[in-house]
């Protein structure tokens, strides 16, 4: 168990519909980051929070956003939904702002998103 | 921005055999590599890493190479056992100089086989 915790673990929407996914980083980890993950893909970065502020952004589209709350759990908001936006979406956390050989990020189990 | 390479896609080996997993990338300034494992229904987790200043890191059976000029790195796996079975992910990041997220390879499912 890695700490982080991912809130639902399967969804399932239809097109045009609007999600969120929610991600409780470990405890005491100030950093959180939003990957996207599909077959052909792989792991695509799409935001990063530290302490509450918006750090970095990757491939994240407009339809998607992203916050993070005082109790530092982070939400991904994914609206107007296509079937190509089916993935695992995975957190990740860490206690500082870069990740480097003193500071692990941890992922959580993800959450898998289907659109139908 | 930093583009990671990854090869092969998938990996077959028998029981006890080495694998080898390659990766290369683009952005010189990139100074910290790691490496994980995904195990099915779960996230990656981290299972060795290597900075730039380093040019091989070994913890039991793994291993990771960097040659910084070729900029390409490698995971070695030794006397696979069947439980090292799982998508292996590559990734890169500038480390402690500054714009540091994670960019990952596109994964190698390793399958080893009894």
């Amino acid at each position: 168990d890695s700490g982080v915790t991912q809130t639902p673990k399967h969804l399932i929407t239809a097109t045009g519909q609007r999600v969120t996914l929610r991600c409780s980083p470990r405890s005491g980890d100030l950093s959180v980051y939003w990957y996207q993950q599909s077959l052909d893909q792989g792991l695509q970065f799409l935001i990063q929070y530290y302490n509450g502020e918006e750090r970095a952004k990757g491939n994240i589209l407009e339809r998607f956003s992203a916050q993070q709350f005082p109790d530092l759990h982070s939400e991904l908001n994914l609206s107007s939904l296509e079937l190509g936006d089916s993935a695992l979406y995975f957190c990740a956390s860490s206690v500082r702002a870069v990740v480097s050989g003193n500071t692990e990020a941890f992922f959580g189990q993800g959450t898998r998103l289907t659109v139908v | 921005g930093e583009n990671v390479e990854q090869h092969p896609s998938t990996l077959s080996v028998q029981e006890g055999d080495s694998a080898v997993i390659k990766c290369t990338y683009s952005d010189s300034a990139s100074n910290y590599f790691p490496w994980y494992k995904q195990e099915l229904g779960k996230g990656p987790q981290l299972i060795i890493d290597i900075r730039s200043n380093v040019g091989e890191k070994k913890d039991q059976r793994i291993a990771v190479t960097l040659n910084k000029t070729a900029k390409h790195f490698s995971l070695h796996i030794t006397e696979t056992q069947p439980e090292d079975s799982a998508v292996y992910f590559c990734a890169a990041s500038r480390g402690d100089s500054g714009y540091s997220t994670l960019t990952f390879g596109k994964g190698t499912m390793l399958l080893v086989s009894p």
